[in-house]
């Protein structure tokens, strides 16, 4: 498809589990950003990628969270010995020009739902 | 930083009525300001932005938003709302120097009933 593409919609881990979170740009996309959204709360910034170049992250919420883009293009959100407080839906984003540039559209996608049990 | 308040949680309206949903930010830099809509089980879809000259932007689905750099307000409106509006809408803030690092609002549930 054209969009931004999440895999898998929907996942479930218990408590203490790693989990692995992908995300398909769309194709010949530069910047990609990840977010994260509690439930009844707006996304929040965790993380930010210019090609294979991770240039912000600085809302990581812990060392237990980790990204990666390693070819530019798909990424990799890994989540390290879950937790409740994990639970949220997990949205990536792509642009297609550089970090900084304006009159650009980010495009969002549909996002994974993670719960811990 | 910034940050964004979206007072009301909840707006509930009938149809063909018109409709506000409302947005306030901080900022100590220039900003720009977005508004975005979630439909249930989907992505956030961009209604329109504001990146500099008339302060009136005019977005998709026939909604509209002013900037009011005085007020620090960015507030949606909509003319006529249709029962296919019904979504949370989000209002968003960046910072001129770290576009698309968007700082997102709590959201505003539209409820629009027949």
């Amino acid at each position: 498809g054209a969009g931004v593409s999440q895999s898998p919609r929907y996942k479930v881990a218990k408590r203490g589990q790693d989990v692995a979170l992908r995300c398909d740009p769309i194709s010949g996309h530069v910047s990609l950003f990840w977010y994260q959204q509690a439930l009844g709360q707006g996304p929040e910034f965790l993380t930010y990628f210019q090609n294979e170049a991770q240039l912000d992250k600085s809302g990581l919420p812990s060392d237990r969270f980790f990204a990666e883009r390693p070819e530019g293009s798909v990424s990799t959100l890994k989540i390290q010995r879950t937790q409740q407080e994990d639970s949220a839906v997990y949205l990536c984003a792509s642009s297609s020009k550089r970090q900084g540039t304006p009159n650009t559209e980010a495009f969002f996608g549909q996002g994974t739902r993670l719960t811990v049990v | 930083a910034q940050s964004v308040t979206q007072l009301d949680s909840q707006v509930p309206v009938f149809e063909e009525a018109p409709v506000e949903l409302r947005c306030n930010y901080s900022s100590s830099v220039s900003v720009y300001l977005f508004w975005y809509v979630q439909y249930p089980n989907q992505g956030l879809q961009l209604l329109l932005k504001y990146l500099s000259g008339s302060t009136l932007v005019k977005g998709i689905n026939g909604f509209e938003a002013e900037f009011n750099k005085s007020q620090t307000s960015f507030h949606l409106r909509k003319p006529s709302v249709h029962i296919s509006d019904t979504a949370e809408y989000f209002c968003a803030v960046s910072a001129e120097y770290n576009f698309n690092k968007f700082y997102f609002g709590s959201g505003t549930k539209l409820n629009v009933k027949p």
